[in-house]
């Protein structure tokens, strides 16, 4: 059973379009998170939910909108789309919003922006 | 702010040869330190974590990293490698008491040969 799982694996798509990422956990965590992994692999934190409640939100493009409709998922919506927003993208979750909670890592999804 | 350096973006190794993966950090503040590991076509596990205690700590695959506060750094090593530990392994800190953030490195890619 995955753990954290997303979907697709792989996104390829023109500048200028709306797509989105899911993520969803089943291992009962509070806490989800969306990282973005650049060509230079530096992950960098976007956002963090705590009970579907917003508690990161680093500087991110107002374009990118994190949804969490329930505990155990957190998609990522990406709106006009740019040659910059080509990355991975990873989910994670933990069981609390603490640093030291140990994170759990989805396979990451690859955008890649024509 | 805090930042991680990792400066070796690969390290090449025979397999039973030991190996020591490289990390700095920067911060005005004391830190937690982490080790995360990524196989190919996963996300990414925790390896070990330095919370407080004893400097070195240990992770159950015969890996282990010191904290050094002096220097700022928290190495990783092995005495003798395998096949099997080919991978990206990250480093990453985050600020005491507790934050919310995990700060990563850019990675060390770890290419065991025979």
């Amino acid at each position: 059973d995955t753990a954290v799982s997303q979907t697709p694996k792989y996104l390829v798509t023109q500048m200028g379009n709306d797509k989105s990422i899911k993520c969803e956990q089943n291992l009962g965590h509070d806490t989800m998170y969306w990282y973005k992994q650049d060509s230079k692999k530096f992950l960098k934190i976007m956002f963090s939910y705590n009970n579907k409640e917003l508690i990161i939100n680093e500087t991110v493009p107002n374009r990118f909108s994190p949804k969490s409709p329930d505990k155990a998922h957190l998609n990522l919506h990406i709106n006009s789309l740019e040659l910059g927003d080509s990355a991975v993208y990873f989910c994670a979750s933990s069981q609390a919003p603490v640093s030291t909670d140990t994170q759990y890592f989805g396979p990451g999804t690859r955008l890649t922006v024509l | 702010a805090q930042s991680v350096t990792q400066l070796d973006s690969q390290v090449p190794v025979f397999e039973e040869a030991p190996v020591e993966l490289r990390c700095n950090y920067s911060s005005s503040v004391s830190v937690y330190l982490f080790w995360y590991v990524q196989y190919p076509n996963q996300g990414l596990q925790l390896l070990l974590k330095y919370l407080s205690g004893s400097t070195l700590v240990e992770s159950i695959n015969g890996f282990e990293a010191e904290f050094n506060k002096s220097q700022t750094s928290f190495h990783l090593r092995k005495p003798s490698v395998h096949i099997s530990d080919t991978a990206e392994y990250f480093c990453a800190v985050s600020e005491r008491p507790s934050s919310y953030k995990l700060i990563f490195g850019s990675g060390t890619r770890l290419l065991v040969r025979p």
